[in-house]
């Protein structure tokens, strides 16, 4: 059975450009997060979805960032304009329910921004 | 709301010595609490949760961990350290509610050595 699916798992642009992360969740699964992570920030929660719906995004940095799940399979997170300091692995998990459940993560996509 | 608090940052045990990382949690209500653990250039994976019942909750690569709530803790041990075992652990915790996200510790790095 696939996992969740994260693609490119590599990305390296120029300051200024637009970056598109994408995540496929597993088949089934309600819940959809995307995370942050830098060695001098730890794991940030940027943003979740139920049922395609966002729930909370207080984790976005700012208005550079925007997140859309326009259906159950597919999700995005885009950056533009893109900055050196939004370098880092970016990671989409999936669960079946909110409360209790495990989050089964991807492998990541490591954003590099000159 | 909840937090995780994971004191310091890295661990350092020799080969077949017992492995102890410290998790304390802050909650207002019952938690789920969770160990996640995160080998090098992969995305996370769970190692065990309590959600509820029995105390000490036994997990994958012969990890287990006790929900103690009169210390708010949920310390994560090993009996006997294997290189394999080297890898960044995670502590988290969510509340009970229909809507209740994961909260993260800063996650513990974990060496063994030879």
């Amino acid at each position: 059975d696939a996992g969740v699916i994260q693609s490119p798992r590599h990305e390296v642009t120029e300051m200024g450009q637009e970056v598109t992360l994408r995540c496929k969740p597993i088949s089934g699964h309600n819940s959809l997060f995307w995370y942050r992570q830098t060695m001098m920030r730890g794991l940030e929660l940027l943003i979740y979805f139920n049922n395609n719906v966002p729930i909370d995004d207080s984790g976005m940095p700012e208005d550079r960032f925007s997140a859309k799940m326009p259906n159950a399979s597919f999700s995005t997170l885009k950056i533009q304009p893109s900055e050196p300091r939004d370098s880092a692995v970016y990671f989409c998990a999936s669960t079946l329910r909110l409360a209790g459940d495990t989050q089964y993560f991807g492998p990541g996509t490591r954003l590099t921004v000159l | 709301a909840q937090s995780v608090t994971q004191l310091g940052s890295h661990v350092s045990v020799s080969e077949g010595a017992l492995v102890l990382l410290r998790c304390n949690y802050s909650s207002s209500v019952p938690p789920y609490l969770f160990w996640y653990v995160q080998y090098p250039n992969q995305g996370l994976q769970l190692l065990l949760k309590y959600t509820t019942g029995a105390t000490l909750v036994k997990g994958i690569n012969g990890f287990e961990a006790e929900f103690k709530k009169s210390e708010t803790s949920f310390h994560l041990t090993k009996p006997s350290a294997h290189m394999s075992d080297a890898a960044e652990y995670f502590c988290a915790v969510s509340g009970r509610g229909g809507s209740e996200k994961l909260v993260f510790g800063k996650g513990m790095k974990l060496t063994v050595n030879p």
